[in-house]
């Protein structure tokens, strides 16, 4: 049962803290996305990337967030430091080719205290 | 900047009912795709239009692509309590996806 998995699921920090987010795609995809869910701004994209190269990280706050894919399996969005008003869920999806289908995790709920 | 606005924002209904969910933008989408979000998980993606003017049916669930491509709509017949959840549309912009407002449901036994 191939599914993307997101860890931790659920974390709490201080503000000023570095906050570290993990993705591994479905096995086989080379395009992941971060996205990043909260009730006033609804579901917006971070940045993402295709066979591990970054294309567009336009939506993401370059001072405080960074976004890497170390290798094929593994997809990182660190925050540091953390604010409050980061306080989202964060999800990753993966896709493959330029193929349209995402396929969401279950996501990181991330508050910042 | 690109937007899709969803309506209704909220919506409460019986069970066996009809709805309709409205997903409008001023910009053209190459398609356009519907998800449903349940709590404490990822969208899970429904359908994709492509063409001005395609109807597709899943189940008990018509979506329709405007002739524009520019907006679409979520007809669910006789809803039932599974139905419950987030309804998102998105628009896809070269392989980027832009996210509708969500249209959250609740379906009553």
């Amino acid at each position: 049962d191939a599914r993307v998995t997101q860890t931790p699921r659920h974390k709490v920090t201080e503000m000023g803290q570095e906050v570290t987010m993990r993705c591994q795609p479905i096995l086989g995809h080379n395009t992941v996305f971060w996205y990043r869910q909260t009730m006033m701004q609804g579901l917006e994209l971070l940045a993402y990337f295709r066979n591990r190269a970054p294309l567009d990280d336009s939506g993401m706050p370059k001072d405080r967030f960074s976004a890497e894919m170390p290798d094929a399996t593994l997809a990182t969005l660190k925050i540091q430091p953390s604010e409050p008003r980061d306080s989202a869920v964060y999800f990753c999806a993966s896709g493959f080719g330029d193929t349209d289908t995402q396929y969401f995790g279950p996501g990181t709920r991330l508050t910042v205290l | 900047t690109q937007l899709l606005e969803q309506s209704p924002q909220f919506l409460s209904i019986q069970e066996g009912e009809n709805l309709t969910v409205y997903c409008n933008s001023s910009s053209v989408f190459s398609s356009l795709q519907w998800y449903r979000q349940e709590p404490g998980e990822g969208p899970v993606l429904l359908v994709t239009v492509v063409t001005g003017g395609e109807v597709k049916k899943l189940k008990r669930l018509t979506f329709q692509f405007g002739d524009a491509r520019k907006d679409s709509s979520l007809h669910i017949t006789a809803a039932q309590p599974g139905d419950t959840g987030l309804y998102l549309c998105a628009g896809l912009n070269t392989d980027k996806l832009i996210f509708g407002t969500g249209t959250r449901l609740q379906v009553f036994p």
